[in-house]
């Protein structure tokens, strides 16, 4: 059974650092890789989506990678800003058929 | 416009009684979704359909029952609502383009059961 897990549940760092949020995943075998933002009492907001035959993706400040073999996915977000204080979720597909599964998140604040 | 709607967007009602929460997706997508989202919990498929004519069970089902009325409609029933079904529950689409699926997600609706 596929299981994602995002660590940590929490993260504060100041205005202007550079920061990574960590996504794992127990079965290597996933069509691909999906990173969201949710705003709090909002929906899902999708970010970036890596393919299995991608090693990453870019998107403005925002960077995502992912490395298969060993079922991680990290999202890499340039010179912090307290606009991206939301929680941010990782979220994979097994196949072309299959639904997606989702990590639990990680609430990132961006202290001004 | 938004993309994915969800009717309504807050509602509270009491246990045993029988609600339906719409959506409605105007991005011509042919599979839709119904999640919900619990604190600590994540979110987890409730169903999902892959056309109008595809019902499928997600991770939990129970307690839950929907109905694709066309492609741009998917409705979630809950028969007999009880409290653990408080939640924030979300509507999402997809389409696949080549290789590529992408979900779009709604507004949510905050079901509060007494």
């Amino acid at each position: 059974k596929q299981e994602v897990t995002q660590i940590p549940a929490a993260l504060s760092v100041p205005e202007g650092e550079n920061l990574v949020l960590n996504c794992s995943f127990t079965d290597s075998a996933i069509y691909n890789l999906q990173w969201f933002r949710q705003d709090p009492g909002k929906g899902l907001t999708s970010l970036l989506l890596i393919q299995s035959s991608q090693r990453e993706q870019t998107s403005g400040r925002l960077n995502a990678s992912l490395d298969k073999s060993s079922g991680r996915s990290t999202l890499y977000i340039a010179a912090s800003q307290p606009g991206d204080s939301a929680t941010y979720l990782c979220a994979v597909i097994r196949g072309r058929d299959d639904k997606i599964i989702f990590g639990k998140g990680t609430r990132l604040h961006i202290l001004p | 416009d938004a993309d994915v709607t969800q009717t309504p967007r807050n509602r509270i009602t009491k246990t045993g009684k029988r609600i339906m929460l719409e959506c409605s997706q105007t991005k011509g997508h042919d599979r839709m979704y119904w999640y919900r989202q619990d604190p600590g919990l994540g979110l987890r498929l409730i169903y999902y359909s892959f056309d109008v004519k595809d019902i499928n069970k997600g991770e939990i089902s129970d307690g839950y029952s929907v109905s694709r009325q066309a492609q741009a409609k998917f409705s979630l029933s809950l028969e007999s609502a009880i409290p653990n079904q408080t939640a924030l529950y979300f509507c999402a689409t997809s389409a696949l383009i080549g290789v590529q699926e992408t979900q779009y997600f709604g507004p949510g609706t905050r079901l509060l059961v007494l």
